[in-house]
């Protein structure tokens, strides 16, 4: 099972705000991903990459950016945090040809 | 397109008893399938996948789901419950498009357990 880290845990922050939530991983996987998910609803992915330096957006429109210098570390940026950003934000992350997904414990974005 | 249906939003079970959540997938060639468990405030964890093979498949926790292909069907039991099984549970199939691999999820169900 992956070991997948994810801070802050909580975050209360004021609108116009710059962000970064961090993912990192420690298995090496190629793969990783970004999930919005309001509560009580289901997952919307809005980031993903499959290795260094590959970034692609998701189903659901994000106004936030990912970057992937480094396989273990894959960053989300709000470059202006807006009420409407306030969500969980979940990371998971995969390796090789494998399809489940491992994900880290989540940060609970809230922007007043 | 690949598309999961959870029919209950929300279940409730008197601990001790037995559960099973529903799960409808909607894809064209032999599907991937997954459960995964969401305790409050906390990321997903993966009960159980199902590939290929043998289509009763055993998870953590004491969970299982059967894969029945005619019903495009992939429900999750467990015989007894227990007070700490109370959770969100999602249904994922594995699907590609749009160049990439990726998890189509359910809605969820909510999982109370009365004492």
């Amino acid at each position: 099972e992956a070991d997948i880290y994810q801070t802050p845990r909580y975050l209360v922050i004021g609108t116009g705000k710059k962000i970064t939530l961090e993912c990192s991983q420690t298995m090496g996987h190629d793969k990783m991903y970004w999930y919005q998910q309001d509560p009580g609803m289901e997952l919307h992915l809005i980031h993903y990459s499959y290795g260094v330096n590959s970034t692609e957006k998701g189903d659901l429109s994000s106004e936030s950016t990912v970057s992937r210098i480094r396989t273990e570390h894959f960053p989300l940026t709000l470059e202006s945090a807006r009420p409407s950003h306030t969500s969980q934000y979940l990371c998971a992350s995969t390796g090789g040809g494998a399809y489940e997904q491992y994900f880290g414990p989540g940060t609970r974005l809230t922007v007043t | 397109a690949q598309s999961v249906t959870q029919p209950d939003i929300h279940i409730t079970v008197s601990e001790g008893a037995s559960l099973e959540l529903r799960c409808n997938y909607s894809y064209g060639a032999t599907p991937y399938l997954f459960w995964y468990v969401q305790s409050p405030g906390q990321g997903l964890q993966l009960l159980l996948k199902y590939f290929s093979g043998d289509t009763l498949v055993q998870g953590i926790k004491g969970f299982e789901a059967e894969f029945k292909r005619s019903q495009s069907s992939f429900n999750l039991r467990k015989p007894s419950v227990h007070w700490s099984d109370a959770a969100e549970y999602f249904c994922a199939v594995a699907g590609f498009s749009g160049g990439y691999n990726k998890l189509i999820f359910g809605a969820g169900t909510r999982l109370a357990v009365h004492p």
